[in-house]
């Protein structure tokens, strides 16, 4: 069945340092990947998202880029902050399906 | 700005009893979603709702799962005879379209005892 692998599990950075999540996808149909970020006992939010159409999307301190053809997502956050501290999740999804599928979660520690 | 609701927050159950699991998605949101976060681990699907039929569904998703939109506004899961592998983080999400941005409720912690 469909699967997205993410790494690494958890990441501690400095602050100020850049943040990178890699996700790999095996639906080779799969055309759209949001991120989401959850913090402690709260809901997952969009921070990012991006097309299969599109190689990279930015958005202030935050970049997704896709590389359709390996299958790979990835997500940078430059200029990392201790607020940017949470759980990341990458996803995908196909169009025709209803459903996204989420990878393992990446707990980022950003150190003051 | 909308926001997915859910509640309750917090349900204690005794294992074999049913849970009733409600959600007021966005209100022009047209899919709508139930997944289940067990606790330290990733998000997973559970089913997938529109026009007032399951559009896919999981295989977490088994017989003693179903889900129900009983008037304009409520999304329902229901379990029917809880396990204590059900204790999670449930989710309801609901999204305009297919494949954008799906928005996620705060949860409702279920806990089976």
């Amino acid at each position: 069945g469909e699967n997205v692998e993410q790494h690494p599990s958890t990441l501690s950075v400095q602050e100020g340092d850049s943040a990178v999540i890699k996700c790999t996808y095996s639906d080779s149909a799969s055309n759209y990947f949001p991120w989401y970020k959850q913090e402690l006992g709260k809901r997952p939010q969009l921070i990012i998202d991006i097309r299969s159409n599109v190689g990279e999307k930015k958005d202030q301190r935050i970049a997704v880029t896709l590389n359709k053809t390996a299958k790979h997502f990835s997500l940078h956050i430059t200029e990392t902050q201790p607020e940017d501290s949470a759980v990341y999740f990458c996803a995908a999804s196909t169009s025709g399906t209803y459903k996204y599928i989420f990878g393992t979660g990446t707990r980022l520690k950003v150190l003051a | 700005e909308p926001e997915v609701t859910q509640t309750p927050s917090h349900q204690v159950t005794q294992m074999g009893q049913e849970v009733i699991l409600r959600c007021v998605p966005i209100s022009n949101h047209l899919y709508f979603y139930w997944y289940r976060q067990i606790l330290g681990q990733k998000v997973e699907f559970l089913v997938s709702f529109y026009n007032n039929e399951i559009s896919e569904k999981s295989e977490i998703f088994d017989d003693q799962f179903s889900v129900e939109r009983p008037d304009g506004s409520n999304f329902t899961l229901k379990i029917r005879s809880t396990k204590l592998e059900d204790s999670a983080m449930y989710f309801c999400a609901s999204s305009g379209a297919q494949v954008v941005e799906a928005f996620f409720g705060q949860g409702t912690r279920l806990t089976v005892v």
